[in-house]
């Protein structure tokens, strides 16, 4: 069935080192939207991309869209401990009935 | 203020019993979603609804029922033919264009003992 897969699971790293997660789908996306879940919250809208080959920055996050539109990263310059949380990259999949589907998620963990 | 609500936060239920998850949006959405999550897991799709009255089955249906009979509000009957409910549920919602982001409830932590 349609997936979309997330790498790595997740990932520790020493406050002020750079981190990547990358997203694939198994199809072709209309979109692919990135979310952030604090420990305890609820995902939250971070940025959507549409185009192919897309990249769009916000402060220290860069997010890229692939030329195949199956594909997504998020790479987050310096991290904080305010960027611990779950990030989640979301596709839409048209199909009769327009489906979001969510990958598993990546949770990061800063060190201090 | 506009918002998606979902109640209660916690919730306990004995094995074998039904329960029913409330998910209130007053944004004017159309399209609206129900999401299991479990420890160290992304979201799975249970439901989704893009229509009043209109709702497909997501990834992990079974054992689980909804209804929309209003624009607002699309809730998630837990049945006792789910077989491991215990778990986070978040309900979204999201206009029906293409290209609009969802907004999560706050979510809903689903015991059954």
């Amino acid at each position: 069935g349609q997936q979309v897969m997330q790498i790595p699971q997740y990932q520790h790293v020493q406050e002020g080192e750079d981190f990547t997660t990358y997203c694939n789908s198994s199809t072709t996306l209309s979109n692919i939207q990135w979310y952030k879940q604090r420990p305890g919250g609820h995902p939250v809208f971070l940025i959507q991309l549409v185009k192919s080959g897309e990249v769009k920055k916000q402060k220290r996050l860069t997010f890229q869209f692939g030329e195949a539109k199956k594909n997504s990263s998020l790479h987050i310059t310096a991290t904080q401990t305010t960027d611990v949380g779950t990030y989640f990259c979301a596709g839409l999949m048209k199909t009769s009935y327009d489906k979001v589907i969510f990958g598993p998620g990546t949770s990061l963990s800063v060190i201090p | 203020d506009g918002g998606i609500t979902q109640s209660p936060k916690y919730l306990f239920r004995k094995e074998g019993q039904n329960v029913t998850l409330s998910c209130e949006q007053n944004l004017n959405h159309d399209a609206m979603y129900w999401y299991r999550q479990d420890p160290g897991q992304g979201l799975r799709l249970i439901y989704y609804s893009q229509i009043v009255n209109d709702f497909q089955k997501g990834d992990i249906a079974e054992g689980y029922s909804v209804s929309r009979e209003k624009k607002e509000s699309f809730p998630l009957t837990v049945t006792s033919a789910q077989k491991n409910p215990t778990a986070f549920y978040l309900c979204a919602s999201k206009e029906a264009e293409d290209y609009t982001e969802a907004f999560f409830g706050q979510g809903t932590r689903l015991t059954v003992v």
